[in-house]
């Protein structure tokens, strides 16, 4: 079967760095997805990676191993409001999404 | 504002009632979407609709009823629901569902649907 794992919840200090894993084995790969979702809120798309390597936007960034079947976001010098639930999510052979069951990041002060 | 529109944002159902989600997209999108969330879980695709066609149906049970009567609107009809039923129900739409890997799916703030 196809599955996507993600720590279920991180904590982190506000002004620090933390990275959240996600493993993935899909029948097939055609991109990898980070999205962010605030409680009772949209998720909303952060980034995007088919290459392996490392995707740099702004605090956030992305790394993808195809061969490792690994991806991580990277989220630095956090705020408050960077407390969120982070989706992780794969397009397979058939372009079809697999999502993961999420990692709720909480930070504190 | 993703540019999708979700009606009602909270919804209080009886089992033996009749009721609807809508969901409205502004991006000039092709494909919509209908996803289950519950707590803890992954999403679940429900249906997809490319250019008002329906295209997929995973296994939903029929008292589940999707209808896109143009590319822009797409509504779940819910009838004789479960109390496991209650989840978050969240519309998404893309300009197209496949063919594009790095095709981005936008979401609605999604209806919180709860089942009595």
């Amino acid at each position: 079967g196809q599955n996507i794992d993600q720590p279920t919840e991180m904590t982190a200090t506000e002004g620090a760095i933390v990275q959240i894993n996600c493993t993935y084995q899909t029948s097939g790969f055609n991109g990898l997805f980070w999205y962010q979702q605030h409680a009772g809120e949209a998720p909303t798309f952060l980034s995007y990676n088919v290459l392996d390597g490392l995707e740099e936007k702004g605090r956030f960034s992305s790394f993808l191993s195809r061969s490792k079947g690994y991806s991580y976001l990277l989220l630095k010098e956090l705020q408050m409001k960077d407390s969120a639930s982070y989706l992780c999510a794969v397009k397979d052979s058939n372009y079809q999404l697999i999502w993961g069951a999420g990692t709720k990041l909480i930070i504190k002060p | 504002e993703t540019g999708v529109t979700q009606t009602p944002r909270h919804l209080v159902m009886g089992m033996t009632n009749k009721k609807s989600l809508k969901c409205e997209q502004h991006l000039g999108h092709n494909a919509m979407y209908w996803y289950k969330q519950s707590a803890k879980k992954p999403l679940e695709l429900m249906f997809v609709y490319n250019f008002k066609e329906q295209t997929e149906n995973n296994s939903v049970p029929s008292r589940f009823s999707p209808e896109c009567p143009n590319s822009s609107h797409l509504f779940l009809h819910l009838h004789t629901l479960q109390p496991e039923d209650s989840a978050l129900y969240l519309c998404a739409s893309s300009q197209d569902p496949e063919g594009n890997s790095g095709n981005t799916i936008y979401f609605g703030e999604g209806s919180w649907l709860t089942v009595v």
